[in-house]
């Protein structure tokens, strides 16, 4: 059974662009968590996605968005990029949206912004 | 913002070794409380989740037990190996799944 999927593996942009990541979940999945680990800090909850919904995000600002689609893959778009955006940028997926449900972590994209 | 505490922040151990570590959470509202080890240059992987006061759940040489009434969690490894050398996360859900994690504890197990 193939894992959680993310790319790209790494991402190097400058302050003001914009990036896409993406995530494919473990099939039969309908849940998809995104998180960002900043240097020294722990993994701070970014989105929460089932069934096609944004169900929660974290304290984040709105240029963190994303979406999730019909077969459940799910983007992590960030606009206008700052320097503190700089981090490893880790999907999860989960077999359900029961706080309950063990996730699944892909690789993660490592996004460094200049 | 919840706090999840846990400690040490990191352990060093020799082979063969038992050791433990704590995880910290609010103690109303519960709801679960999440295990995963984080090897370098992998992806976190699930341990345990533990949903009921009192559980306790074990899977080979590695166990966890908890307390939702002072708000603990504790996770056991007995007889060390180098091999069990990974960070041990845990993380706490609130009520819209949104998911607070601990910085983890750093675990060496030295040959």
């Amino acid at each position: 059974e193939a894992g959680v999927t993310q790319s790209p593996t790494h991402l190097i942009k400058t302050r003001g662009q914009q990036v896409t990541l993406r995530c494919s979940p473990i099939s039969g999945h309908t849940s998809v968590y995104w998180y960002q680990q900043a240097l020294g800090l722990g993994l701070q909850f970014l989105l929460w996605y089932d069934e096609g919904e944004e169900r929660n995000r974290g304290n984040f600002p709105p240029r963190f968005s994303g979406r999730q689609f019909p077969n459940y893959s799910s983007e992590l778009n960030v606009n206008a990029l700052e320097l503190e955006d700089s981090a490893l940028y880790l999907c999860a997926s989960s077999s359900g949206a029961g706080w309950y449900n063990e996730q699944f972590f892909g690789p993660g994209t490592r996004l460094t912004v200049l | 913002i919840l706090n999840v505490e846990q400690s040490p922040q990191s352990l060093h151990v020799q082979e063969g070794d038992s050791t433990n570590f704590t995880c910290s959470f609010p103690s109303s509202n519960f709801y679960a409380l999440h295990w995963y080890r984080w090897e370098t240059a992998k992806s976190p992987e699930a341990l345990f989740v533990m949903t009921l006061n009192g559980d306790e759940k074990k899977k080979g040489r590695i166990s966890a037990t908890l307390n939702t009434k002072e708000g603990y969690s504790y996770l056991y490894i007995k007889g060390s190996q180098p091999e069990d050398s990974a960070t041990y996360l845990c993380a706490y859900p609130n009520t819209g799944n949104q998911f607070y994690f601990g910085t983890g504890t750093s675990l060496t197990v030295i040959p």
